[in-house]
């Protein structure tokens, strides 16, 4: 088993439309959770990062974090065509070496 | 601030060569994380650098090394260059207080 495991997608959803991504992780240590965005050909850009229980929101996105069922979520809403990327769930032990997901890759369609 | 740098941005290796990666980053801060990306195995974490000591290393072989100076710009090093080796060599750096690592460009090494 995976220690981040994501659905690797596409994830296809209309421009306008609210997108969800998905990650599961194993280690009941982890302490900090990240959402990064990755376009073709570049380095991934952090997008997010929740640490506690609950949601939290930033603009169009909001990140999602349950640690009992360890399950951490993405959600952007009113997606725009220049949100299509692969999208990388990271997860920090406390180590500060993070355990990245295979991403999601999404796209948004006009 | 200006961001994680990364250099040089694309390098052409032959098998059992070396290669030195240079990173800067993001001023003030200490910490330096380096990682490897394939289409195969994604991300994979390296090694952490903090205040030029090594506190942390990924399961890869003894040919990855790494060092950091007293200015926080980092290096890898590659000995014995296989071709399992090419890959995007990416940087990351974050402030001693937060959890947030930033990436730079990194460094894509084809290794022939």
């Amino acid at each position: 088993q995976k220690e981040v495991e994501q659905n690797s997608g596409p994830l296809s959803v209309p421009e306008g439309a609210i997108a969800s991504l998905n990650c599961t992780y194993s280690d009941r240590v982890s302490q900090s959770f990240f959402w990064y965005r990755q376009y073709s050909g570049k380095s991934p850009e952090l997008i997010m990062s929740i640490y506690s229980n609950g949601d939290k929101e930033d603009g169009r996105f909001t990140a999602q974090l349950n640690k009992a069922s360890q399950y951490v979520s993405l959600l952007i809403r009113d997606s725009q065509p220049s949100d299509s990327a692969t999208y990388l769930c990271a997860v920090d032990t406390g180590r500060r070496a993070l355990t990245f997901g295979s991403g999601t890759r999404l796209q948004v369609q006009p | 601030k200006a961001g994680v740098t990364q250099t040089p941005r694309y390098l052409i290796k032959t098998r059992g060569q070396q290669v030195t990666l240079s990173c800067s980053p993001i001023s003030g801060h200490r910490s330096v994380s380096w990682y490897q990306q394939t289409p195969g195995q994604g991300l994979q974490f390296l090694f952490e650098y903090f205040s030029e000591t090594q506190r942390n290393k990924g399961n890869f072989p003894g040919r990855f090394s790494g060092r950091q100076f007293s200015n926080s710009r980092s290096e890898m090093n590659v000995s014995t260059l296989e071709l399992g080796d090419s890959a995007l060599y990416l940087c990351a750096s974050s402030a001693s207080s937060r959890y947030e690592q930033y990436f730079g460009p990194g460094t894509r090494l084809t290794v022939t």
